[in-house]
Order: structure tokens, then sequence, then C-alpha cells
């Protein structure tokens, strides 16, 4: 499968632990992002990577979410003391550096904080 | 800034009718826009996109949209809807460099036997 893929597919955690999910995109892809959806509404836009440099972090990114993308390849979004409000499905995408291109996603992790 | 708007959050459609998904856009720069397609327990899948060639896009699955500048509008057509349309869409619309990808709230298409 030369797609992206995600991992976990499910993880479900108690409030207060941390998570890790981690990402690995298309191998010729320069860009990454990350994206969260939640129930009903459309995705929304978390941080970008070029390579390994983190561009661009929402300011739904709070201080509790940290992302990496060490060597340019796969990345990880882990999210510290998880509350409730942080279920949601993330996903993560990847395209290439050139523009008018589109983003390729993987099928998310879902995530659910009890 | 750039956004979106999904005039309908529900369409309902007969099989073998036309199907149209609306969506407007909002772009400091000339955009491209895509449709993306979702079915429960997938991933998003590109149905098309318009990136300042032809105005009217042809996607898979016997799906289109035209890029309307005056309009700011980019909707989504299909002459016959089939059951496996039934899913969500998404409008997208990003700037040229790709730095990020704006979502609509998504259509819901349901498709009657």
């Amino acid at each position: 499968d030369t797609g992206v893929s995600q991992d976990p597919r499910h993880k479900i955690t108690k409030r207060g632990q941390n998570v890790t999910f981690r990402c690995d995109p298309i191998s010729e892809h320069n860009r990454l992002y990350w994206y969260r959806q939640t129930l009903g509404q459309g995705p929304e836009f978390l941080t970008y990577f070029q390579n390994e440099a983190q561009l661009e972090k929402s300011r739904l990114l709070s201080d509790r979410f940290s992302a990496e993308r060490p060597k340019g390849s796969f990345s990880t979004l882990e999210i510290q003391r998880t509350e409730q409000g942080d279920s949601a499905m993330y996903l993560c995408a990847s395209s290439l550096g050139s523009t008018n291109t589109e983003a390729f996603f993987g099928q998310g992790t879902r995530l659910t904080v009890v | 800034a750039q956004s979106v708007t999904q005039l309908d959050s529900h369409v309902s459609v007969s099989e073998g009718t036309p199907v149209l998904l609306r969506c407007n856009y909002s772009s400091s720069y000339s955009p491209s826009l895509f449709w993306y397609v979702q079915h429960p327990n997938k991933g998003l899948q590109l149905l098309l996109k318009y990136t300042s060639a032809a105005t009217l896009v042809k996607g898979i699955n016997g799906f289109e949209a035209e890029f309307k500048k005056s309009e700011t509008s980019f909707h989504l057509t299909k002459p016959s809807a089939h059951m496996s349309d039934a899913a969500e869409y998404f409008c997208v619309v990003s700037v040229a460099w790709g730095n990020q990808f704006y979502f609509g709230t998504g259509t819901s298409l349901t498709v009657i036997p």
C-alpha cells in the first residue's frame, strides 16, 4: 500500500493520559498536514510540515499538543493530559511540494477520551 | 483569508436522478478548489480538482464541477445518482502554494432507491 498510513486506527484513553499518533506519508511527498475532525464537521487544520520544518500551527493546537517530523519522513502527534474535548478523528495528509497539488489523506486515528 | 461555504448540509436524491452539491468559496488569492468524498469508516478521497486550467473539471465516478469566478462558486454535479454515491462530500479551497486546505462543513448525500 503506497498511500498515507496512520497508526493506531482507534485509541481509547483515560482523561489525563498522554497519547501519541503516528503518520507515514507517501514517500515522495515533502509536505505533511495534521487535521482534526469532529462529528458533523469538516476537518480543521492543526499543523503543517515542509520536510522536517513545522511551518504553521493553528490556534487549535494548544500547548498540550506537539507534532514532530524527524528527518522529514514520518510524523507524530502527541497530546498530553488528554481532555474529553480532545475526542475526535485525527487525520494526516501529505502532498508534493509543488503548486496546485492535492492532499492525500490517511484513514485517520479515532481518539476517544473517557 | 480562505473559506468555504457548503450551502446544504443534507441532500437527498432518488437513484438515477441528477445530483447537485453547492459550494461557495472566498479566497484572497487565485484559489485551488477540490471536492473530496468520505464514505463511512473510509478515508477522504479526491473526486476532482480545479487549478486555473479549464473551468469545467471532470472527476472520478462521473462527477464534475464548474468553477465560476463571478459567482465564487464551485458546485459539484452528477447526471445520474448511484446508490454507491451515498457519502459525505467536502468542498475544499487552497491557495496555489498549498500550505493549508480549508474544508467546508460537508454535505451528506442520501440516495433513495
